[in-house]
């Protein structure tokens, strides 16, 4: 069945520095793909998504490219704020298309 | 418009006792879906609803039962809790395939 591997964290950055989650998946035909935040005390917001190929999803800064070739949908922002601390989960759709897989999310923090 | 709404917030349990987790939304989706979050886990689907009136197995779906009460509503029991069920409960909510929409969890305790 489908999978996602994200990056181990935590990852912590300097703020203003340029951030970078990896995410790789497999996957039987063509899933869609999402990142989702968590931030401290709150539920999973959808941050964005990609449902097809080369598709580039962005919010709040924040940009993925869904590469079918390399199998990857990495998560990245140019200048993050203490505000973006949080956790972070990659998902994908499953074969059937029917629920979500995520990631084991990966917790960013940023230092001002 | 509440979005995804979960009670209680918080429990605390002792083994063996059981409760039932409530969830409902008001955004008229058809899929409706139970997780688990543990540290270094991530989620783990442990039941979800397709549509009104069906239910399938998740990932993890031992010592717990669903209801897909009706559209609006899907509930989450544990017959008789276990130490190992300590977790924060995730209800979401979507259209199949595409993006869920989360309630704000709720924590339970086992001892």
């Amino acid at each position: 069945g489908n999978s996602v591997t994200q990056m181990e964290g935590p990852v912590t950055l300097s703020e203003e520095a340029f951030l970078t989650i990896n995410c790789t998946y497999t996957a039987t035909g063509y899933p869609s793909l999402f990142w989702y935040v968590q931030y401290p005390g709150e539920g999973l917001q959808l941050l964005l998504k990609a449902t097809k190929a080369d598709d580039k999803g962005s919010n709040k800064g924040f940009e993925a490219t869904y590469r079918k070739e390399t199998t990857s949908f990495h998560l990245e922002k140019g200048s993050v704020q203490v505000s973006d601390s949080a956790v972070y989960f990659c998902a994908l759709t499953n074969q059937a298309g029917t629920a979500l897989i995520f990631g084991k999310g990966t917790t960013l923090s940023v230092s001002s | 418009n509440a979005g995804v709404t979960q009670t209680p917030k918080f429990q605390v349990l002792k083994t063996g006792q059981s409760m039932t987790l409530q969830c409902a939304q008001d955004m008229n989706h058809n899929s409706m879906y139970w997780y688990r979050q543990d540290p270094g886990m991530g989620l783990r689907l442990i039941y979800y609803s397709a549509s009104e009136g069906t239910t399938d197995k998740g990932e993890v779906p031992n010592g717990y039962n669903v209801s897909r009460l009706n559209k609006r509503e899907f509930s989450l029991r544990l017959e008789s809790a276990a130490p190992s069920q300590t977790s924060v409960y995730l209800c979401a909510s979507s259209e199949p395939g595409y993006e869920q929409y989360f309630g704000p969890g709720t924590r339970l305790t086992v001892t």
